[in-house]
């Protein structure tokens, strides 16, 4: 079965500008998870969506905001763009949600560069 | 607050042997996970410990003791496709906000 798809894969922004990201899920897979990559901060939990409810939001600013679909599929915006916000931003789908670190797939990811 | 810690770099020399270790610490606890990322990649599953004690699958194998907040994951036989960073992670909440360590970049010499 397809895995976990991320869209686009890179993009390039300038300061100020924002951004939206896609993510589809593995079919089937109800929690959709968005995490955000640097190298020197590792994996950040941005925040995590089941049934269209944003049930756990990690500690980044209120420019950085999601939403799911009732397909599952999720989608993440980051506003007013800053030099910070480069980073790889990765998706991972889970099938309830419930069962704790082990049942994450992600994606790929989008690398965003912010100049 | 909540943070596993894990050393940022290992190399260890092809069929060998390596051990990584991963200590943590938070209020709420349901396992210990350990994820493997090739450059350019996308994090992968490996192990889950929820319990203490050993899992073996194949080359790999993560060990976790709740009562010294510790856990290693070992890699056995290494091979050079084992190249890669390697991070510990848990879930302490009943939803999916999983905290994950910094990631140890292991490197495997000939």
């Amino acid at each position: 079965k397809a895995g976990v798809t991320q869209t686009p894969r890179y993009l390039i922004k300038t300061r100020g500008q924002q951004v939206t990201l896609s993510c589809s899920p593995i079919s089937g897979h109800r929690s959709v998870s968005w995490y955000q990559q640097t190298p020197g901060q590792g994996l950040q939990f941005l925040f995590e969506y089941f049934s269209e409810t944003q049930r756990n939001k990690g500690n980044f600013p209120g420019r950085f905001s999601g939403r799911q679909f009732s397909n599952s599929r999720s989608e993440m915006n980051v506003s007013t763009l800053e030099l910070g916000d480069s980073a790889l931003y990765l998706c991972a789908s889970s099938l309830d949600g419930f069962s704790g670190a082990n049942v994450l797939t992600f994606g790929a990811g989008s690398r965003l560069t912010v100049l | 607050g909540q943070s596993l810690e894990q050393p940022s770099e290992v190399t260890a020399v092809e069929g060998a042997i390596v051990q990584i270790n991963c200590t943590y610490q938070t209020s709420g606890f349901y396992g210990l996970s350990w994820y493997q990322q090739h450059d350019g990649g996308a994090p992968t599953f490996l192990s889950y410990n929820a319990l203490d004690g050993l899992e073996e699958t194949g080359r790999f194998s993560s060990f976790l003791s709740r009562s010294d907040s510790y856990g290693y994951l070992l890699l056995q036989e290494l091979q050079m496709k084992d190249s890669a960073s390697y991070f510990c992670a848990f879930c302490s909440g009943g939803y999916q906000k999983v905290t994950f360590g910094i990631g140890t970049k292991l490197q495997v010499i000939p």
